[in-house]
């Protein structure tokens, strides 16, 4: 199975909002509520932002929202600061004890 | 506080097999899944593999005729073995806890820069 499809890159000012995609399949992201988004800086394990779809672990801002609509998942970054400047990937269960990442996003803070 | 350590050689021979280790601390292993990502330098990541507390394995379908992953309860270690490697096993290794078995990677370690060359 292919990766999940992620643009390149991103960017907004401070204060605005962005949104990365991430599209799959009906195999994977159509498929499952279970999409989860990391946050990695250069050089650092990633983080875990979001998981099933739109549930933030404790200690994320609520600045970060997940969301889906059939084959594509969506993170939303809102209020932008400088801190988020950084990578960011998608993964969806993709059945069959499978689990795919997209290319990841690069996030720039104007 | 849940932590996670890589450990392995950091150079591996061109048909040799690459062995890391985790180890987990602030955590029983006897809970959650268990898993491997890695990352070539400058590129995306790539799930490898997981296992259950009870031994139970799931792994990538592209790697699975070479990977193995095996748990140790009374050392609170997994660890990975991938054999026959290439350059294109040339990566960055990261463990983390599953806490869901569903995709939610929750703590991770550092990772380990393991390189494929003669």
């Amino acid at each position: 199975q292919s990766a999940l499809t992620q643009p390149p890159s991103a960017s907004g000012s401070p204060g605005q909002s962005v949104t990365i995609s991430c599209t799959g399949t009906s195999s994977d992201v159509g498929g499952y509520n279970h999409v989860s988004w990391y946050q990695q800086y250069p050089g650092k394990a990633p983080k875990l932002m979001i998981y099933e779809v739109s549930e933030r672990p404790s200690g994320v801002p609520d600045r970060f929202a997940g969301s889906k609509s059939g084959n594509t998942a969506s993170l939303t970054v809102s209020g932008l600061q400088a801190e988020d400047e950084a990578d960011y990937y998608c993964s969806s269960y993709a059945g069959s004890n499978n689990v795919l990442f997209g290319g990841g996003t690069k996030v720039t803070v104007l | 506080q849940v932590q996670l350590q890589e450990s392995g050689p950091g150079l591996v021979k061109p048909s040799e097999t690459l062995s890391l280790t985790c180890t987990v601390s602030g955590d029983s292993i006897s809970s959650y899944y268990w898993s491997w990502i890695r990352q070539p330098p400058g590129k995306g990541l790539e799930w490898v593999a997981y296992i259950y507390h009870s031994g139970s394995t799931t792994y990538n379908p592209s790697l699975k005729s070479r990977v193995t992953m095996s748990v140790d309860t009374s050392k609170n270690q997994f660890s990975l073995r991938l054999r026959s490697v290439t350059g294109a096993d040339t990566a960055v290794y990261y463990c983390a806890r599953d806490s869901s078995g569903w995709n939610r990677l929750e703590y991770w370690g550092q990772g380990i820069l393991v390189t494929v060359s003669s």
